[in-house]
């Protein structure tokens, strides 16, 4: 099946340092989506990508489809203590949607 | 406002137990998924829906059945339940797949001993 390689697997940063995560994918994807999950909670949607090339915000949060439609990234600025979670990439394929396996975020005192 | 409501939240199975678990939605939503989570794997798609009286496999549908009689609900089947089958399960909704924000629930946490 169709994979999506997310990097990296869990980060661990200083409150008020800037984040980057990437999602990589062989297959050309039409949508990328950008969710996060909290403890015991399902995943939360932060941000739709619908076009190769397109740069969208949502307050801290900033990703950018790839203009190869095979990959995206997601940068959070100044990292606040609610900022941890797992964060995954997901694409449109079809009828599919599929997830990445998640970036882990901890943010150390 | 109910959303996406998945039960139980917590179940525990002996191994060969059958159970279903249950996903409604109140927002007139088209497309329904079944997601497991585990450890390192992230979400991986068991079976989806595209609307009432249509269900098609994801990418582990083995050992899970699915059905979706009416567009609020998309009950997911154990017939014989295996350790293997140990995990968290999200019920998704959305109006359609392309370019439509996808809610998930809550998760039910299912243990099989």
């Amino acid at each position: 099946g169709q994979q999506l390689n997310q990097s990296p697997q869990s980060m661990f940063i200083q409150e008020g340092e800037d984040v980057s995560m990437n999602c990589t994918s062989s297959s050309i994807f039409n949508t990328w989506l950008w969710y996060k999950q909290d403890p015991g909670e399902g995943p939360v949607l932060l941000i739709a990508l619908y076009k190769a090339g397109e740069l969208t915000s949502n307050g801290r949060l900033t990703a950018q489809f790839g203009i190869t439609r095979k990959d995206s990234f997601l940068n959070i600025s100044a990292s606040i203590p609610s900022d941890v979670g797992i964060y995954f990439c997901a694409g449109h394929q079809a009828d599919k949607i599929i997830f990445g396996k998640g970036t882990r975020l901890h943010i150390l005192p | 406002n109910a959303g996406v409501t998945q039960t139980p939240k917590f179940q525990v199975l002996k191994t060969g137990q059958s159970m279903t678990l249950q996903c409604a939605q109140d927002m007139n939503h088209e497309y329904m998924s079944w997601y497991r989570q585990d450890p390192g794997m992230g979400l991986r798609l068991i079976h989806y829906s595209v609307g009432a009286g249509i269900t098609d496999q994801g990418e582990v549908p083995n050992g899970y059945n699915v059905s979706r009689s009416t567009t609020e609900d998309f009950p997911l089947r154990l017939l014989s339940a295996a350790p293997s089958q140990t995990s968290v399960y999200f019920c998704a909704s959305s109006y359609g797949t392309e370019k439509n924000i996808q809610y998930f629930g809550a998760g039910t946490r299912l243990s099989v001993l």
